[in-house]
C-alpha cells in the first residue's frame, strides 16, 4: 500500500533554532497536509497544500508541496518550548475528500 | 463549532470483552472517518461514511470491527471479543465534501486490553 517516508524520526535543538523535516512518497500524492500531536490528544492541523510547487507558512511554519508531488517538507522558525511534539506529514492520492496516509511522524525535543 | 467529540476517552476492559465508542463530528460534516494509531505510529485508516453511507473500509478492519452512523451525524466503532493487539488510540475525524478545510480531528478514544 502507499506508504509515507517521514524524516527524522527525532530531533533534539536548542531553543531559538530552525527546524526542517520532511516526507517522501513513492507514489503521487495531490493533498499534503502537516499534523502535530500532544500526548493524549488528536492531530491538529498545521498546514494544508493542494498544489504542487506551493509554499504556504502559518506563523513560524513553512511547509512546501513538492513539484514531483511526492515529497513535502515542513520548516519551523525560532523553536519555542511549545512547540515540543510530533510533527505528522499526511496526504491523500486522490482528492482532498480522501482518507489520509500519514507518516511515522518526527518527534521533537528542545533542550533547556 | 465545538469540534470532534469522542466517547470515552478512556476504555480498559479484559480480552474477549466487546466495546463500542461513539464520535460526535462537527455539525454539518457530512463526512466522518475512523483511524487506528498504535504507539509510535502514525494513525492508520480504518472506514469513513459520507452521511450513513460506509464508502471504504480497511483491510485493518477485520469482522470483529463494524462501525455505524444510522442518522448521518454521530457514529460508533464496536469490536466484539477484543484481542491484546486491539489495544490502541482510535481516532474521529470530519470534513464538508468539497468545503475548504481538511480532515478535523478529535481526541481519540484509548483503548487498553488487559
Amino acid at each position: 500500500g502507499q506508504q509515507l517516508n517521514q524524516s527524522p524520526q527525532s530531533m533534539f535543538i536548542q531553543e531559538g533554532e530552525d527546524v526542517s523535516m520532511n516526507c517522501t512518497s513513492s507514489s503521487i500524492f495531490n493533498t499534503w497536509l502537516w499534523y502535530k500531536q500532544d500526548p493524549g490528544e488528536g492531530p491538529v492541523l498545521l498546514i494544508a497544500l493542494y498544489k504542487a510547487g506551493e509554499l504556504t507558512s502559518n506563523g513560524r511554519l513553512t511547509a512546501q508541496f513538492g513539484i514531483t508531488r511526492k515529497d513535502s517538507f515542513l520548516n519551523i522558525s525560532a523553536s519555542i518550548p511549545s512547540d515540543v511534539g510530533i510533527y505528522f506529514c499526511a496526504g491523500s492520492a486522490r482528492n482532498r475528500d480522501d482518507k489520509i496516509i500519514f507518516g511515522k511522524g518526527t518527534r521533537l525535543h528542545i533542550l533547556p | 463549532d465545538t469540534g470532534v467529540s469522542q466517547d470515552p476517552r478512556h476504555k480498559i476492559t479484559k480480552r474477549g470483552q466487546n466495546v463500542t465508542f461513539r464520535c460526535d463530528p462537527i455539525s454539518e460534516h457530512n463526512r466522518l472517518y475512523w483511524y487506528r494509531q498504535t504507539l509510535g505510529q502514525g494513525p492508520e485508516f480504518l472506514t469513513y461514511f459520507q452521511n450513513e453511507a460506509q464508502l471504504e473500509k480497511s483491510r485493518l478492519l477485520s469482522d470483529r470491527f463494524s462501525a455505524e452512523r444510522p442518522k448521518g451525524s454521530f457514529s460508533t466503532l464496536e469490536i466484539q471479543r477484543t484481542e491484546q493487539g486491539d489495544s490502541a488510540m482510535y481516532l474521529c475525524a470530519s470534513m464538508e465534501t468539497g468545503g475548504n478545510q481538511p480532515q478535523h480531528f478529535g481526541d481519540g478514544t484509548r483503548l487498553s486490553i488487559l
